[in-house]
């Protein structure tokens, strides 16, 4: 059973407009909520994160909202770029057994950002 | 150059054959852990090693063995693999820390196994 589901496999979007990519889990004991974004033959790199207690986080043309009541997290671009044009994953993290972590992953949904 | 490397990038082996996948950290992290990436499948993560110490291992066949010599260095081991083995095995790592980390996980580019 999947824990953290990204339900649209794909997101077309002019540039310069929004890009809004959803994310919903099952599981409320996750810590924290990430979203990765992978570039073909490289591997997934942060991009922001949001903490179970917050309800959003911003960092510049990025946004991470959290409706733990929902248990739907989205990251919003805004203005979106070509070079945003990639594989987002939502990622939840759980504390595993000594220090370590857990983190559950999506399946990712492909942005295209159209010029 | 990233902070993690993982050679080799690509691999093919046969099902008889043995082979090691070798991921190395510049970070100076004390967690490392392997995902594996199948088509159209979610990240799935596979071993977990925290201060060199195995803490996860997530239902994996025994044809995968990893192994930490050391926090900077992380094997996967590769005996007597199936087809649908093939796939994109990622390497990454992070700090344990007890407060101020945020679940992130540093990357590195992958290796790619095509087994036939």
């Amino acid at each position: 059973d999947q824990q953290v589901k990204q339900n649209s496999p794909s997101l077309s979007v002019q540039e310069g407009r929004i890009s809004i990519l959803n994310c919903d889990y099952t599981n409320s004991m996750f810590d924290y909520f990430l979203w990765y974004k992978k570039y073909p033959a490289e591997g997934p790199t942060f991009l922001i994160s949001i903490s179970s207690i917050k309800d959003k986080n911003e960092d510049g043309r990025f946004t991470v909202f959290l409706n733990k009541s929902a248990k739907h997290l989205s990251l919003h671009i805004v203005p979106s770029q070509p070079g945003d044009s990639a594989v987002y994953f939502c990622a939840a993290s759980r504390r595993s057994g000594a220090g370590s972590y857990q983190l559950t992953f999506g399946k990712g949904t492909k942005l295209s950002v159209i010029p | 150059e990233t902070g993690v490397t993982q050679t080799p990038r690509h691999l093919v082996m046969g099902m008889t054959n043995k082979k090691s996948l070798k991921c190395e950290q510049h970070l100076g992290h004390n967690a490392m852990y392997w995902y594996k990436q199948s088509a159209k499948k979610p990240l799935e993560l596979m071993f977990v090693y925290s201060l060199e110490e195995r803490v996860e291992n997530n239902s994996v066949p025994s044809r995968f063995s990893p192994e930490c010599p050391n926090s900077s260095h992380l094997f996967l081991h590769l005996h007597t693999l199936q087809p649908e083995d093939s796939a994109l095995y990622l390497c990454a790592s992070s700090q344990s820390l007890a407060g101020g980390f945020t679940g992130e996980l540093f990357f590195g580019e992958g290796s790619r196994l095509t087994v036939l």
